[in-house]
């Protein structure tokens, strides 16, 4: 029962570098989603994807790119790391858009 | 734009009192979906309800309860007889009947339990 699975688990860069986080997840969901977690800010959405093939923007895009080039895949990448994308970013797929969303266990990103 | 906002950022309490979490919404809607999230200490997010704008039914599961309001546009969530375990970030989030929506999360409640 992997469910939503992320990876890796933590990772620290440097400024200006690039990573990419890679979600996947074995429920046949077609719903999956990148949030990012700061202190006090809860759960901000960063990209989502409605399908395969398919990408969207969230509530705060800048500085990242998604793709979903297989349905259980979600790819969240950082093409140039700045210290404000220091933060944990959570994965979640849902069945539907009525459905309630599975997380991962998150990922612990630390620019320097 | 839908909004969802949990005034109540901290909450402390010791075991056995009751608490009851704060969650108001806006949206222009009529058909929505409320939810409510865990996420203790250990970092991982857990499912706790998922509330249709139709059903205004308060809803009871063991020491939970929830309130659902559409007049105050309010999902509240109760603890009764709190436990040390019940020490974590509560979130409440809101969706659109619609396709492709996104899920909107309150900043969350942090709420210890003292023994």
């Amino acid at each position: 029962n992997a469910g939503v699975t992320q990876t890796p688990k933590f990772r620290v860069l440097k400024t200006g570098q690039s990573m990419t986080l890679l979600c996947a997840q074995d429920m046949n969901h077609e719903y999956m989603y990148w949030y990012r977690q700061d202190p006090g800010m809860g759960l901000r959405l960063i990209h989502y994807s409605v399908g395969e093939g398919t990408t969207a923007k969230g509530e705060v895009p800048d500085g990242y790119n998604v793709s979903r080039l297989k349905k259980q895949n979600f790819l969240l990448g950082l093409e140039s790391a700045a210290p404000s994308q220091t933060s944990v970013y959570f994965c979640a797929s849902r069945i539907d858009y009525t459905g309630e969303l599975f997380f991962g266990e998150g990922s612990r990103l630390t620019v320097l | 734009a839908q909004k969802v906002t949990q005034a109540q950022t901290e909450i402390s309490v010791v075991e056995k009192e009751d608490v009851t979490l704060d969650c108001v919404y806006e949206t222009r809607d009529t058909t929505y979906y409320l939810f409510w999230y865990k996420q203790p200490p250990s970092g991982e997010l857990v499912f706790l309800i998922r509330r249709n704008s139709f059903d205004e039914q308060n809803e009871i599961s063991g020491r939970y309860s929830w309130n659902f309001q559409k007049s105050t546009s309010s999902f509240n969530f109760t603890i009764t007889a709190s436990q040390v375990v019940d020490s974590a970030v509560y979130f409440c989030a809101l969706t659109k009947n619609n396709a492709g929506n996104m899920l909107t999360f309150g900043g969350g409640t942090r709420l210890m339990v003292k023994p």
